[in-house]
């Protein structure tokens, strides 16, 4: 299995506080995502990020910034959370070979 | 874009088959089809690169049309394990994998 840990687990925060939740992979995959998932919307793409300081937007950042300044972390950071930020995130690394996408266990962020 | 999938559910008893279809707007390098569990993460199945190809383990195969930029999962002989929510994920080659909003399929005995 692809080594791959997700900081918290589980969160409850007020609206307008800042979160971050942390991706780390023990191996060096180039590529890792953050998704949120959301009944009726599957998984959404929030941002990518294919080297360390490179980073793309997916389909539904606004609200959400990304940083990458080693390898084996990806952290996601809400600047001010909302309520239609409640959800739960899921982080994946993209593994050489198959190109698969090997998934975290995800964050559940409740923004109250 | 997200992929469009379709059935959204779907219902079968144990031995019963499925389809699950998944489309892109856009020229797709691959697809891949994943499958979660309540709960848990979603899990890889099978990845289908661009070149029409066909591929299954087990009573789960999928096709792959390029041209049409669509993709298929055949579940066969279904089992109570099978139960589970569906994604199919998109590549257009630029590594930013979208997904589908998912078919729930609900295997009864």
């Amino acid at each position: 299995d692809a080594g791959i840990t997700q900081s918290p687990r589980h969160k409850v925060t007020e609206t307008g506080t800042p979160v971050t939740l942390r991706c780390h992979q023990t191996e060096n995959h180039r590529y890792m995502y953050w998704y949120r998932q959301d009944p009726g919307h599957g998984l959404r793409l929030i941002h990518y990020s294919y080297g360390v300081k490179d980073t793309d937007k997916g389909e539904v950042s606004d609200g959400y910034s990304v940083s990458r300044s080693k390898t084996e972390d990806f952290l996601l950071t809400l600047e001010s959370a909302t309520s239609s930020q409640t959800s739960v995130y899921f982080c994946a690394i993209r593994t050489g070979g198959t190109g698969e996408l090997f998934f975290g266990e995800g964050s559940r962020l409740t923004v109250l | 874009q997200q992929p469009v999938q379709s059935p959204q559910a779907v219902i079968l008893r144990e031995g019963e088959d499925a389809v699950i279809n998944c489309s892109s707007s856009k020229a797709l390098y691959s697809v891949h089809w994943y499958r979660q569990k309540h709960g848990e993460a979603p899990v890889f199945l099978m990845i289908l690169l661009k070149g029409g190809e066909q591929k299954g383990h087990d009573k789960i195969s999928a096709s792959f049309n390029e041209k049409k930029q669509q993709s298929s999962l055949y579940l066969t002989a279904s089992q109570l394990s099978y139960s589970g929510t569906y994604f199919c994920g998109t590549d257009d080659n630029n590594n930013d994998m979208r997904f589908g909003a998912g078919t729930r399929l609900t295997v009864k005995p």
